[in-house]
């Protein structure tokens, strides 16, 4: 069982605030991801990380901003929240291994009022 | 560039009947391949993959994809379908390199009557 972990799972906050996306994984994997999903869509990678201090954005243009400072912590900001960032984000990682099999968290669901 | 297209939004089956979702994928090398579902309210679960070898591979809770490289395709199939499989099944292509991005598709949600 793969273990990557979201906080909060659920997240309801007014317009303007700052927020921020936790993510974390035990496994040791090089590569983060975060992805964007409105229902029934599909997935949108928004950023995500080779390694400790190397961040990247993704196909999906967001507003949001990463850092990775450790290995195990990639942490998704918005510093100003807008109704448009509602959504579910996905945080996944793998390994640094050739083969890219991704392990996903349960997700956080962003509603912005 | 690569893609991935599922062509059923929605597939409706009876508990008990069989299922085969659609996926077809493009791909400029051999692709990497996999299937996961999504339960409501839930992360992605790997159900299986396919990197190189048999062309059929088997996963979890019963279920099998079949790569069909001449047709682009790497459906899923199950046998005998459980109430318990009603969820939402994506699509995925990757490859190898430094970035090893995922592309989804646009997922299949399936319902099972009972």
């Amino acid at each position: 069982e793969a273990d990557i972990y979201q906080t909060p799972r659920y997240l309801v906050i007014g317009t303007g605030k700052k927020i921020t996306l936790e993510c974390s994984q035990t496994m040791g994997h090089d590569k983060m991801y975060w992805y964007q999903q409105d229902p029934g869509m599909e997935l949108h990678l928004i950023h995500y990380s080779y390694g400790v201090n190397s961040t990247e954005k993704g196909d999906l243009s967001s507003e949001s901003t990463v850092s990775r400072i450790r290995t195990e912590h990639f942490p998704l900001t918005l510093e100003s929240a807008r109704p448009s960032h509602t959504s579910q984000y996905l945080c996944a990682s793998s390994s640094g291994g050739a083969v890219n099999e991704q392990f996903f968290g349960p997700g956080t669901r962003l509603t912005v009022l | 560039a690569q893609s991935v297209t599922q062509p059923d939004i929605h597939i409706t089956v009876s508990e008990g009947a069989s299922l085969e979702l659609r996926c077809n994928y493009s791909y400029g090398a051999t692709p990497y391949l996999f299937w996961y579902v999504q339960s409501p309210g839930q992360g992605l679960q790997l159900l299986l993959k396919y990197f190189s070898g048999d062309t059929l591979v088997q996963g979890i809770k019963g279920f099998e994809a079949e790569f069909k490289r001449s047709q682009s395709s790497f459906n899923l199939r199950k046998p005998s379908v459980h109430w318990s499989d009603a969820a939402e099944y994506f699509c995925a292509v990757g490859g190898t390199g430094t970035a090893s991005k995922l592309t989804f598709g646009t997922g299949t949600r399936l319902q099972v009557t009972l």
